[in-house]
């Protein structure tokens, strides 16, 4: 079945420092590959969507790549704030599933200190 | 933009009363939405898929009889928690597709509702 993994539970960096957030997926190929941010006791945002004939996107300063044949996004946040700090889910298209719907991953919790 | 809302924030009802929670997407059509819960520290779980006019299509393990999903137009989906019990207290959110959108399948959420069963 398909699997997606966030290796971190947290990352904890410092103001101003890039990023990276990792997401890794098994045992299917999807199309796209999107992230969102979550903050505590919110619903998610969505925030960018790659797809796979992609290799990177950018968007202000996140950037994401998509790598099919490792099976792997990075997900990067340059100069980063304190005002970034949340969790990152990264999310996939479920094709097992009803139309559009997609498997998140358990999230990584960005901490940036001052 | 793309805002949907939920209501109620938060609940807090006895054990073996229903709730009911609604999601609007307040600015577009949606094509779909979606109810998911999710419990500390964990990922969203998809409870279910609703389209505007038919029956909900349920995740495997969730209760069709206990979760009552209506999709009664195109910017307003209801989950009914049906008989709660203190198991059920969780974190509910909804999300939505805008109509018409072709390619990517970027989901809308909700702020959320806490449901917690005394």
């Amino acid at each position: 079945s398909q699997k997606i993994e966030q290796n971190s539970e947290a990352l904890n960096i410092q103001e101003g420092k890039t990023a990276t957030l990792t997401c890794n997926y098994t045992n299917y190929s999807p199309a796209y590959l999107q992230w969102y941010r979550q903050d505590p006791g919110r619903g998610p945002v969505f925030l960018l969507l790659i797809r796979e004939n992609e290799k990177e996107k950018r968007k202000e300063r996140l950037k994401v790549t998509f790598d099919t044949t490792l099976k792997q996004s990075l997900f990067h946040i340059t100069a980063s704030q304190p005002a970034d700090s949340a969790t990152y889910l990264c999310a996939l298209p479920n094709y097992g599933g009803s139309q559009g719907n997609l498997i998140f991953g358990k999230g990584t919790k960005l901490s940036v200190k001052p | 933009g793309a805002v949907v809302s939920q209501h109620p924030s938060w609940v807090i009802c006895k054990s073996g009363t229903s709730v009911k929670i609604e999601c609007r997407s307040l600015d577009f059509q949606a094509t779909t939405m979606f109810w998911y819960r999710q419990f500390p520290k964990q990922s969203l779980m998809l409870m279910a898929t609703s389209n505007e006019g038919s029956k909900a299509t349920y995740e495997q393990g969730v209760e069709k009889d206990k979760f009552l999903i209506n999709h009664a137009s195109l910017t307003l989906s209801t989950l009914t928690v049906t008989s709660a019990h203190p198991e059920d207290s969780s974190f509910y959110i909804c999300s939505a597709t805008k109509r018409g959108l072709a390619g990517g399948r970027e989901q809308y959420f909700g702020p959320g509702t806490r449901l917690t069963v005394t």
